[in-house]
């Protein structure tokens, strides 16, 4: 089946320091990657929604200058926290779709901000 | 864009007993509702979906219902068992924000022996 590869699965940083995590399809072409923030005990929550070669198209009130999203390839999507704080802090989850009904979710990425 | 409200935000059953988890959604044009099972720390499991031009579909022990009309959705699991105990969420593919999912608030679920 689909699978979406996802890295790091933990990460801790300092106040002010960028994290970059990355998403993967192995098996598959991700024509469109979903980018989600979940903080503890709650929901999913779209941060944006990135397709092959174009901009990614961001949720009211998430910053795109601090989320910096790139969708280089069919296979490869990254989530750059830039400046991060320690409310930045969360678990953050890429589904990857290709058009097919399917979504594929990474195994998610805690990161910890200090 | 997509709301989608879940209901209730904690359950808890005993073992054996039925679980009933309920769902609605605001845009009309969504077209496909899948329910996701996830344990502490990992990804959303998908456990069953449903779309638009079907009302029920069944797997063992899960069933899903969907009434378009009423813009609502419902996921029944019969015989409970200890390791279904999770948060499910549901979830409804809307016609904005190319076609992401937008996820209920999740529900609690804790079936006791």
């Amino acid at each position: 089946g689909a699978v979406v590869s996802q890295h790091p699965s933990r990460v801790i940083c300092k106040s002010g320091t960028s994290v970059k995590i990355e998403c993967r399809s192995l098996d598959f072409q991700a024509t469109t990657m979903f980018w989600y923030r979940q903080f503890p005990k709650q929901s999913l929550m779209l941060m944006a929604t990135s397709n092959e070669g174009s901009k990614a198209t961001y949720e009211q009130g998430v910053e795109k200058d601090k989320f910096l999203i790139n969708h280089a390839s069919l296979t490869l999507s990254t989530l750059t926290v830039t400046s991060a704080h320690p409310e930045d802090s969360s678990f953050y989850i890429c589904s990857a779709s290709n058009r097919d009904w399917g979504y594929t979710f990474g195994s998610g990425t805690r990161l910890t901000v200090v | 864009g997509e709301n989608v409200e879940q209901h209730p935000s904690t359950l808890s059953v005993q073992e054996g007993d039925s679980a009933v988890i309920k769902c609605t959604y605001s845009d009309s044009a969504s077209n496909y509702f899948p329910w996701y099972k996830q344990e502490l720390g990992k990804r959303p499991q998908l456990i069953i979906d449903i779309r638009s031009n079907v009302g029920e579909k069944k797997d063992q022990r899960i069933a899903v219902t969907l009434n378009k009309t009423a813009k609502h959705f419902s996921l029944h699991i019969t015989e409970t068992q200890p390791e279904d105990s999770a948060v499910y969420f549901c979830a409804a593919r809307g016609s904005n924000s190319g076609y992401a999912l937008n996820f209920g608030k999740g529900t609690s679920l804790l079936v006791t022996p």
